[in-house]
């Protein structure tokens, strides 16, 4: 079965460039989230996205942005980066916003290292 | 948010049952209570997912009871291959975001 694509899956960049995270969700998923997982930590929510408009906003740096295009892909936009920046990227996504269901279907992640 | 709380760490052998008892004291009507499973360097996974009495499928049982105020994970039979870092999760699954607290970090031995 399809899974979530993320790309790159290893990012190395220098202290105050930008990055540019993608994710494919699985074919018909329509949400896609965001979530960062820094070294030793637990996943935390960044951002989603329900029908190409943003659902929910968490706890999301205003260096960073994120959209979901007419094709349901998504792309998490990283500037002036910092050293604690370095963390697990995941995307995850779902069937429809607002269900009885807490199923999101994680990708592999992006690992970002920031030097 | 219901705040939850699950052992730091639990330490099984193979072929035993495990069972991760998570305590969410102040749940809501609305939350349901949901359970991942995370291995390292992977993004997690979907376990099970329950609002009362008892949830099964083909990898694990989800006991909640009446009260709701905590939830017990059962684990049959485990292998080596279960060893990860199991997440309970508390909340409106409406709201679609995932909180994730501090997870049970279960080791399998042989």
């Amino acid at each position: 079965a399809a899974g979530v694509i993320q790309s790159p899956r290893h990012l190395i960049k220098e202290k105050r460039e930008t990055a540019t995270l993608k994710c494919y969700p699985i074919p018909r998923h329509d949400t896609v989230y965001w979530y960062q997982q820094g070294p030793g930590q637990d996943p935390q929510f960044l951002i989603s996205f329900y029908e190409k408009m943003q659902s929910d906003k968490g706890s999301i740096p205003d260096r960073f942005s994120a959209q979901q295009f007419s094709d349901y892909h998504s792309e998490l936009n990283m500037s002036s980066l910092e050293l604690g920046d370095s963390a697990l990227y995941f995307c995850a996504s779902s069937l429809g916003s607002g269900k009885d269901s807490y199923e999101q279907y994680f990708g592999p992640g992006t690992r970002l290292t920031v030097t | 948010l219901a705040k939850t709380t699950q052992p730091i760490s639990m330490d099984s052998y193979e072929g035993q049952e495990v069972n991760i008892t998570c305590s969410h004291n102040n749940i809501a009507t609305n939350d349901y209570i949901t359970w991942y499973q995370q291995f390292p360097s992977q993004g997690p996974r979907f376990i099970i997912q329950g609002y009362k009495t008892k949830v099964t499928n083909e990898v694990a049982s989800l006991f909640i009871p009446a009260d709701r105020k905590s939830s017990t994970l059962s684990l049959p039979r485990v292998s080596l291959s279960d060893t990860a870092v199991y997440y309970c999760l508390v909340g409106d699954p409406t709201l679609g975001r995932l909180y994730f607290g501090r997870g049970t970090q279960l080791t399998v031995w042989p």
